[in-house]
């Protein structure tokens, strides 16, 4: 079974900095995808960012970036010029790139969650 | 702007009760989730139904009843809770074949009493 570590609960940044939020997952296929989601206060789960994991190149969406190193499996999410609206919390997320049974069958697998605090 | 939407928003219940929770989306989606998520815990899986059919089940208790009408719509029927069933529960969808994003609702927001 797969498995996802977020490693920090709970991290801070001064606004307009940047930071970096640390996901690593444990799996033994080669083909997955793997995901930012964003909960802020609201919960509603908002997508960050995804990457194939069969890319090479880092997936990038405005402000936000991964550092995706698949020998090592780990999967750092970098928010740059942070805002206070990106004050949420961060779930790092894994899916397998084949369904669990039948046909479009795909299950998340999420880490805990780290709660990212952006102050003024 | 999502693009799944939830109803109700809030529902308090009593233990007694029977109630429903209502999802929809028109994204043309073939498989839709339903997702339980507790306090500062990630979301849990419950249910997906692909192309309308119940596809995994993780072994929820029957007092929970998903239901699929058609391709746009999913439903959780609810029936004699108990107090620690008081949660999150979102809905998400997603296209039916590999490499699709799944996207989630915003929630409802589920107390019983």
């Amino acid at each position: 079974a797969q498995t996802v570590t977020q490693s920090q609960p709970e991290m801070s940044v001064q606004e307009a900095e940047t930071v970096t939020l640390s996901c690593t997952y444990d799996t033994s296929e080669s083909d997955y995808y793997l995901f930012w989601y964003k909960q802020p206060p609201s919960r509603q789960m908002i997508l960050v960012i995804r990457q194939e994991a069969y890319k090479q190149q880092n997936a990038t969406e405005n402000r936000f970036s991964v550092n995706f190193q698949k020998a090592a499996k780990s999967f750092s999410l970098k928010i740059s010029d942070s805002q206070l609206g990106d004050a949420a919390m961060y779930f790092c997320a894994y899916r397998s790139a084949f369904g669990n049974s039948g046909a479009g069958s795909y299950q998340l697998t999420f880490g805990k969650g780290t709660k990212l605090s952006v102050i003024p | 702007d999502t693009e799944v939407t939830q109803t109700p928003k809030h529902l308090v219940m009593g233990m007694t009760n029977k109630k429903s929770l209502k999802c929809e989306q028109h994204m043309g989606h073939r498989a839709m989730y339903w997702y339980k998520q507790k306090a500062k815990k990630p979301p849990e899986l419950m249910f997906v139904y692909s192309y309308e059919k119940l596809s995994i089940n993780e072994s929820v208790p029957s007092r929970f009843s998903p239901e699929c009408p058609n391709s746009s719509l999913l439903n959780l029927h609810l029936h004699a809770l108990q107090p620690e069933d008081s949660a999150l529960y979102l809905c998400a969808s997603s296209q039916a074949d590999s490499g699709n994003t799944i996207y989630f609702g915003e929630g409802s927001w589920l107390t019983v009493v």
